[in-house]
């Protein structure tokens, strides 16, 4: 079955400063692949997803990099905020459901 | 508007006890599912259901039983609760294929 590795752990950076997020996936038939951000004690949100057929996706500071050949896919936050600090899920489709990665807790310092 | 809403949002209970969690999702999707998120976040899905239908059971104890009585319900139903179930428990509704997977507020259920 579909396995999701993501990291770092965890990312700490200073307000202004850009992050990015890495995830790899092992299942080729994935065709999907969504970011969820989950702020203490919320539910996980989307923030921004790609299909296969498309490399990059962009919307405002976010945007989302895929590699179908590497099986690899990123995301990137530009000019960050206090209020980008959450936890960030990477996802895989497979089979009718999502995969998750293991998370990445970001902490954006003032 | 609450597209996914789970009930209840905290839920303390003693060691063996039964106890239920409910979701009702209003985005018409076909397919609901369960998630467990335990203390370092890992978000790992229990069931899912399509259309009423159970599709994907991942070997979970059978202490755990989950009920849809239509496309817009999932239910979840606990036997004999042990310390290990305490944990964050989130429904999410999709279409068919994955699609606008939407997750519900989540349910702490803490087994003393």
């Amino acid at each position: 079955g579909e396995n999701v590795e993501q990291h770092p752990s965890t990312l700490s950076v200073q307000e202004g400063d850009s992050a990015v997020i890495k995830c790899t996936y092992s299942d080729s038939a994935s065709n999907y692949f969504p970011w969820y951000k989950q702020e203490l004690g919320k539910r996980p949100q989307l923030i921004i997803d790609i299909r296969s057929n498309v490399g990059e996706k962009k919307d405002q500071r976010i945007a989302v990099t895929l590699n179908k050949t590497a099986k690899h896919f990123s995301l990137h936050i530009t000019e960050t905020q206090p209020e980008d600090s959450a936890v960030y899920f990477c996802a895989a489709s497979e089979s009718q459901k999502l995969v998750f990665g293991t998370g990445t807790r970001l902490l954006v310092s003032p | 508007d609450t597209a996914v809403s789970q009930t209840p949002k905290y839920l303390v209970t003693q060691m063996g006890n039964d106890k239920s969690i409910k979701c009702e999702q209003n985005l018409g999707h076909d397919t609901m599912y369960w998630y467990k998120q335990d203390s370092k976040k890992f978000l790992k899905i229990m069931f899912s259901y399509n259309n009423k239908e159970l599709i994907i059971n991942e070997t979970v104890p059978n202490r755990f039983s989950p009920k849809s009585p239509d496309k817009a319900h999932l239910n979840l139903h606990i036997n004999s609760l042990e310390l290990g179930d305490s944990a964050v428990y989130f429904c999410a509704s999709s279409q068919t294929g994955g699609d606008g997977y939407t997750f519900g507020s989540g349910t702490r259920l803490t087994v003393v």
